[in-house]
């Protein structure tokens, strides 16, 4: 099965640009799916930053929106965000993960699965 | 942006019980509503989407229900792996949007 795994550096500087990459294993990046980016600050919940088709179609928060770019490298069938400008609200363990889709009785439904492990982010000087 | 509000922040329940968790969207979301399981350490684990349908490998005991605005989530009798935070998640409009958790301790 489709499994994810985040990677970057786990420090960043205030005003620098955090980036990460997504490796995707088991399948493909172009099976007509999306490509999101979740964090979550220290002890807090969950915050979706943004998806990206393997067209390079992007949809972000716009509570980040002016600081983060999604984009994918269907060669190494893997993904990555980058966010600038960061401060020390940025920090977070960073999720990737996959959209899926199902026409039910009510409409297309959405859901998140599988998830990467997570990798931590610290911004601090 | 379509806020999640989920209650109650902590519910403490004897193992064996059954424990039921709530979910209010601010806005319809139909039934575009998931819920995952997280624990410590760990990334979230899906349990439910389409507001009532369990994916893969997710044991009975584990059921939802709702469409609209109200979502109810419900484990039917409690088993030790079962004590953790518990994340509704919408995804009919853009962006998409996370409860605040609800943190299933033992009682």
């Amino acid at each position: 099965q489709v499994q994810l795994q985040e990677s970057g550096p786990g420090l960043v500087k205030p005003s620098g640009t955090l980036s990460l990459t997504c490796a995707v294993s088991g399948g493909s990046i172009t099976n007509s799916k999306w490509w999101s980016w979740v964090r979550q600050p220290p002890g807090q919940g969950l915050e979706w930053i943004g998806e990206i088709y393997h067209s390079g179609n992007t949809n972000y928060n716009p509570s980040l929106k002016s600081r983060v770019s999604i984009s994918v490298d269907k060669s190494k069938n893997q993904f990555s965000l980058k966010l600038s400008s960061v401060t020390a609200a940025d920090t977070a363990l960073y999720y990737c993960t996959r959209k899926n889709y199902e026409l039910q009785y009510l409409g297309g439904v959405y859901w998140f699965d599988p998830w990467g492990q997570g990798t931590r982010v610290i911004v601090s000087s | 942006e379509i806020v999640m509000t989920q209650s109650p922040a902590t519910l403490s329940v004897s193992p064996g019980a059954r424990a039921t968790l709530s979910c209010r969207a601010s806005q319809s979301v139909s039934s575009n509503l998931a819920w995952y399981q997280q624990k410590p350490g760990q990334a979230p684990r899906l349990l439910i989407y389409g507001a009532s349908t369990r994916a893969t490998g997710v044991p009975v005991r584990f059921s939802g229900s709702g469409s609209g605005t109200e979502f109810t989530f419900t484990i039917s009798s409690l088993q030790s792996e079962d004590f953790a935070i518990y994340y509704c998640q919408q995804s009919h409009n853009w962006p998409y949007t996370f409860g605040q958790g609800t943190k299933l301790d033992i009682k």
